[in-house]
């Protein structure tokens, strides 16, 4: 049983589409995460959750628009991209954000090409 | 300065063999917890093993164990026995307490190859 996944696992778009990646938790968890890992670059902090409320935003350009209609889902809407957003995007979740003993649960990914 | 650093980029190891992934942190906060994740090919990151600051024992979970050195601010994962699966990326990662926000860290990776 996987904890957190995420859809698409792949997804090409052009520069003009509006696409949306999904993410859904069934750990019963308060907080949700979204990354960005590009290619030999570490992984990036886009977006943190917690309870729902978004308590993170570290700088991400508007073209990325994230969403939590509660504890268990998370999207990120994607609309005039850039070739430069090609990335794996990976969902994370986690019981609690406010201690350091706090575990993040990955999905899968959903690699995303812009062309 | 970087506060998780991972000198290895790429490792080889014999099948069967134990093999150290080496990782340093950086920080001032008392309170904080150590984590290693391994990232294979399909992409996905998956969690292996959690060390706390205040922990006095080091961790193990299975074939995985935590070298946990404090006072040198080191964190190497071990593997023992190596199997032909556990090629993967594997990434050290840090989160801090109150003065880090509660924010997780991580490492540039080291990518391991384990060889038949």
């Amino acid at each position: 049983e996987t904890g957190v996944t995420q859809t698409p696992r792949h997804l090409v778009m052009g520069m003009t589409n509006k696409k949306s990646l999904k993410c859904e938790q069934h750990l019963g968890h308060n907080a949700m995460y979204w990354y960005k890992q590009s290619a030999k670059k570490p992984l990036e902090l886009m977006f943190v959750y917690s309870l729902e409320e978004r308590v993170e935003n570290n700088s991400v350009p508007s073209r990325f628009s994230p969403e939590c209609p509660n504890s268990s889902h998370l999207f990120l809407h994607l609309h005039t991209l850039q070739p430069e957003d090609s990335a794996l995007y990976l969902c994370a979740s986690s019981l609690r954000l406010e201690t350091y003993t706090d575990t993040q649960y990955f999905g899968p990914g959903t690699r995303l090409t812009v062309l | 300065a970087q506060k998780i650093t991972q000198t290895q980029p790429g490792m080889f190891v014999q099948e069967k063999e134990a093999v150290t992934l080496d990782c340093t942190y950086d920080t001032s906060d008392q309170s904080y917890g150590l984590f290693w994740y391994k990232q294979p090919s399909s992409g996905e990151m998956i969690f292996l093993i959690y060390q706390g600051s205040y922990d006095e024992q080091n961790a193990t979970e299975g074939r995985y164990s935590l070298n946990f050195q404090k006072a040198r601010k080191s964190a190497n994962l071990v593997i023992s026995a190596s199997q032909l699966g556990d090629s993967a990326m594997y990434f050290c990662a840090m989160r801090e307490g109150h003065t880090g926000g509660f924010k997780t860290i991580f490492g540039a990776g080291t990518r391991l190859f384990v060889k038949a």
